[in-house]
């Protein structure tokens, strides 16, 4: 059971926007720790799509996008590509455990 | 153009040792913090073990592999290691070695990735 708590599948069609949550507790994102977010293509390794909880890398659309309120995280995808199925993580850092954390990641399924 | 190149997993019996290799170029090795994640078969990414940058670099493990591996790096070579002691089927995962960029360690993201080497423990 992951510290992150994150839902295990998402949808949508073709153009669509799709949100995909990220919850903690206040001993990391509550507590001020950033949240980052990763793509992952089953077979491939994960690569960074979000950081600093709403920055993104150089190359990645700005289709995707970052946000954390309280003790939750969220990231956006608009205008949806099939190319975008992958699986979706969430990351931070646990104050109190002192541990790098990731959430149990998110399927997403475009339609 | 910034690498990371995992070697040395493999097929292990449980109870054996292994160790991992991550060579490294396109960016100064010595001024930044390492580590290494795993992904189970059919589960998500979790984290392993940290090094931070310099020589006396400050090392973390998680509760799952503390005592049982050792991440080290060999700045003169750019390369990071993890030695893999009394192994588990439960260790069975790709392992990922990672960059780690940010400022303080609450803020700290894996920016680039190696593509990962298979260990399988069993017998």
């Amino acid at each position: 059971q992951s510290v992150l708590t994150q839902p295990p599948s998402v949808s949508g069609a073709p153009g669509q926007r799709v949100t995909f949550s990220c919850t903690g507790s206040n001993s990391n994102i509550g507590a001020g720790s950033d949240v980052h977010w990763y793509q992952q293509v089953p077979g491939t390794a994960p690569k960074l799509l979000v950081y600093g909880n709403t920055n993104r890398p150089s190359g990645v659309p700005d289709r995707f996008s970052g946000s954390r309120s309280g003790t939750s995280a969220s990231l956006a995808i608009t205008g949806l590509l099939a190319e975008d199925e992958a699986d979706y993580y969430c990351q931070s850092y646990d104050t109190g455990l002192s541990v790098w954390i990731f959430g149990g990641g998110t399927k997403l399924t475009v339609l | 153009e910034v690498q990371l190149l995992e070697s040395g997993g493999g097929l292990v019996q449980p109870g054996g040792s292994l160790r991992l290799s991550c060579a490294v170029s396109g960016f100064t090795f010595t001024s930044y913090a390492m580590a290494w994640v795993r992904q189970a078969p059919g589960k998500g990414l979790e984290w392993v073990a940290t090094i931070t940058s310099g020589g006396g670099g400050k090392i973390d493990y998680s509760d799952s592999v503390k005592g049982r591996f050792t991440i080290s790096r060999d700045n003169s070579k750019n390369t990071l290691y993890l030695q893999m002691n009394s192994l588990r089927a439960e260790d069975t995962a790709v392992y990922y070695c990672a960059k780690l960029q940010g400022h303080m360690f609450h803020e700290w993201f894996f920016h680039y990735w190696g593509l990962g080497t298979p260990v399988t423990v069993s017998s």
